[in-house]
């Protein structure tokens, strides 16, 4: 299995309050990615990035912000939590090698907005 | 617009039966991956193919590229096999990063 970790894997917090998850990876790969995965939607992609301090939105950015300071760490920042941001979220990585390539999952944050 | 379409969207099968899950994409792709999620579970990589057919153990992929098309197959159905099936595409159009579209999965549950 490819050496992808999530923190937290649960969370519940309040309306309003930052939010930040943090996905680590001891594969040295250079892509990151983090979806949120909602019934009736399936999986979609909220940023991505391509090397370290490189990042760009994906399809469902609005309220989502993303830092990528260090190879092996990914950051996803809620800035202000809504209701409509529960969800599970999944952070996926990259060789990067080609144009396409297998992407590996970490296994997931389960994070509830109240 | 870059869109994936599975089916079916639930599936229902007995131990042993061949099963067939179909996904059509919009536009050209340089790949297509079939992923696996059990049930509270994280998600999985079964295959990633841009032509012809792959094959692991009952699992067995293939793509039309003309037609647009993929299905994967399970043989010999087991009710370990009970999961969440995704289809996902890799879109031609500049530099993608290797981003992903995803269909909405086929809901899979093999009873014994």
């Amino acid at each position: 299995d490819a050496g992808i970790t999530q923190s937290p894997r649960h969370k519940v917090t309040e309306t309003g309050t930052p939010v930040t998850l943090r996905c680590h990876q001891t594969e040295n790969h250079r892509y990151m990615y983090w979806y949120r995965q909602d019934p009736g939607h399936g999986l979609r992609l909220i940023h991505y990035s391509y090397g370290v301090k490189d990042t760009d939105k994906g399809e469902v950015s609005d309220g989502y912000s993303v830092s990528r300071s260090k190879t092996e760490d990914f950051l996803l920042t809620l800035e202000s939590a809504t209701s409509s941001q529960t969800s599970v979220y999944f952070c996926a990585i990259s060789p990067g090698l080609a144009e396409a390539y297998e992407q590996y999952f970490g296994p997931g944050t389960r994070l509830t907005v109240t | 617009k870059n869109e994936v379409e599975q089916s079916p969207q639930n599936l229902t099968a007995q131990e042993g039966e061949f099963i067939t899950i179909n996904c059509s994409y919009s536009v050209g792709i340089s790949a297509l991956h079939w992923l696996q999620q059990h049930p509270g579970g994280g998600i999985v990589s079964l295959f990633m193919l841009s032509s012809g057919k792959k094959k692991h153990g009952r699992l067995i992929a293939t793509i039309n590229i003309q037609e647009k098309h993929s299905s994967l197959h399970i043989t010999a159905s087991h009710p370990r096999d009970s999961a969440v099936y995704i289809c996902a595409v890799n879109f031609w159009g500049g530099t993608s990063y290797g981003k992903l579209t995803f269909g909405q999965g086929t809901i899979l549950t093999v009873h014994p």
